[in-house]
């Protein structure tokens, strides 16, 4: 079945880069996602990458792909206070078709 | 407008009341879905509608129904809900139901069931 794994809890100071890693299970996966949750509030779309690209960066965020891996990682630079948030990975499993999500990991930007 | 609207925000219910939770889009998006999320916990599907039509249900107990009156509406009727049902209700919509697109989410309904 379809999983999605990451670490729990990253803590950084601002302005320094943050990297967030998340390991998937699911070969069939074409779709790989990053979605960021504030307290209290629902889910933000920060990203996505196609399965068949191994990067791609938008303004402060770079998505790795590693496939062979199947290893993702979102890595935020000159983090701010305001990126605080609990960020989750996700995959759409084409074997399931459904999006899964990781368990999330907190990201805590000490100013 | 790129907005998945959610009401109420909260709402608190004792185990017989009826109550129901309403999403809307205007994003043109056929594709609509239910999640709940506990706390500290990730967001765990419980249905899909696409193109109005329930095409998953996963497995959710019958006190949870779902009803899509047209491709902008999302409801979710309750009854007779457990304490352990309190969660945050999250409605998302994506341009189609292949998962392709982006998931564009509600800020939720925080529900307590008392």
């Amino acid at each position: 079945g379809e999983d999605v794994e990451q670490s729990l809890f990253l803590s950084v100071r601002e302005g320094d880069s943050s990297v967030i890693n998340c390991t998937y299970t699911d070969s069939s996966s074409t779709y790989l996602y990053w979605y960021k949750q504030e307290p209290g509030a629902g889910l933000q779309l920060l990203t996505y990458i196609f399965s068949n690209m191994d990067m791609k960066q938008d303004q402060r965020l770079t998505v790795l792909l590693n496939k062979k891996d199947k290893h993702l990682s979102l890595r935020i630079a000159d983090t701010q206070t305001g990126d605080s948030a609990i960020y989750f990975c996700a995959e759409f499993s084409g074997g399931y078709q459904k999006v899964t999500f990781g368990i999330g990991t907190k990201l805590q930007v000490i100013p | 407008d790129t907005e998945v609207t959610q009401t109420p925000k909260h709402l608190v219910m004792g185990m017989t009341n009826k109550k129901s939770l309403k999403c809307e889009q205007h994003m043109g998006h056929r594709a609509m879905y239910w999640y709940k999320q506990k706390a500290k916990k990730p967001p765990e599907l419980m249905f899909v509608y696409s193109y109005e039509k329930l095409s998953i249900n996963e497995s959710v107990p019958s006190r949870f129904s779902p009803e899509c009156p047209n491709s902008s509406l999302l409801n979710l009727h309750l009854h007779a809900l457990q304490p352990e049902d309190s969660a945050l209700y999250l409605c998302a919509s994506s341009q189609d139901d292949r998962g392709r697109e982006k998931l564009f989410f509600g800020s939720g309904t925080q529900l307590s069931v008392l």
